[in-house]
C-alpha cells in the first residue's frame, strides 16, 4: 500500500516564478493538507481539501493556491515566489473519520 | 504567538534509559494531541495521539502524558534505543474529526547514544 508520495522531491526557483508541487494521498484517505516547514521550525498549516474544496485555510498570502482532483490528489501552487518561500512543503492526507495525518517525505524549494 | 511550544530544541539519553520529550500549549481550544518523530529527509511519522478526554495513552515504549490544568504533555520513551534518535514534533488540534488542522511546535532533536 503506497503511503502519501510527493513530486518533485527537490525543486529550484527563481524569485518572480510560479510553482506547481503534487501530491497524491494515502489510498483510502479524502483529505489532503498541506504544511510549510521553514529551516529549524515545525510544520505551519497553509490549507485543506476535501470533496476538491478548500475546507480550512492557515495565515497564507492569495500567492498559495490549490486543487483537488476527483481521485484525491492535490496541487499546491505558489505565485510570484519569494526568496522566504524556500522551505520544505508537506503533503498529508487523513481518512475522513479523524484527523491522525500521515505525510509524504516533502518537496524541498529553494528560491534563489 | 506560538500556541504549541516545545522548549527543549535537544535531548541527549543514553541508551536504554527513559526520554521525556516536553510540549506545551496556550489555546484551551485544543483537545486532541498528536506526537510526530521525523528523519533526516523523510516527512514525519505518526507516533501516538490522545484525546482530551484521557490523561495517559500507551503504545508499546511509547506513552504520552496530558495534565489539561497545566496545558503541558509530554512523551516518555522507555527504553530508549539509538534508532529513536530524531526530531520530535508535538502536535494539537480543536478536535479529532478531519478538517481541523494540526498546529505543530518547533520540536526537539533526541540524541539516543549506545
Amino acid at each position: 500500500d503506497a503511503g502519501v508520495t510527493q513530486s518533485p522531491t527537490h525543486l529550484i526557483k527563481t524569485r518572480g516564478q510560479q510553482v506547481t508541487l503534487r501530491c497524491s494521498p494515502k489510498s483510502g484517505h479524502d483529505t489532503v493538507s498541506w504544511y510549510q516547514q521553514a529551516l529549524g521550525q515545525g510544520p505551519q498549516f497553509i490549507f485543506q481539501y476535501y470533496e476538491e474544496e478548500e475546507r480550512q485555510r492557515g495565515n497564507f498570502p492569495d500567492r498559495f493556491s490549490g486543487h483537488q482532483f476527483p481521485n484525491y490528489s492535490s496541487e499546491l501552487n505558489v505565485n510570484a515566489l519569494l526568496l522566504g518561500d524556500s522551505a520544505l512543503y508537506l503533503c498529508a492526507s487523513s481518512p475522513t473519520e479523524n484527523t491522525e495525518a500521515f505525510f509524504g517525505q516533502g518537496t524541498r524549494l529553494t528560491v534563489v | 504567538d506560538q500556541q504549541v511550544k516545545q522548549n527543549s530544541p535537544s535531548l541527549s539519553v543514553q541508551e536504554g534509559r527513559i526520554s521525556i520529550l516536553n510540549c506545551d500549549y496556550t489555546n484551551s481550544m485544543f483537545d486532541y494531541f498528536l506526537w510526530y518523530k521525523k528523519y533526516p529527509a523523510e516527512g514525519p511519522t505518526f507516533l501516538i495521539s490522545i484525546s482530551s478526554i484521557k490523561d495517559k495513552n500507551e503504545d508499546g515504549r511509547f506513552t504520552v502524558f496530558l495534565n489539561k490544568s497545566a496545558k503541558h504533555l509530554s512523551l516518555h520513551i522507555v527504553p530508549s534505543q539509538p534508532g529513536d534518535s530524531a526530531v520530535y514534533f508535538c502536535a494539537a488540534s480543536a478536535g479529532s474529526q478531519a478538517g481541523t488542522a494540526l498546529i505543530f511546535g518547533k520540536g526537539t532533536t533526541l540524541s539516543v547514544s549506545s
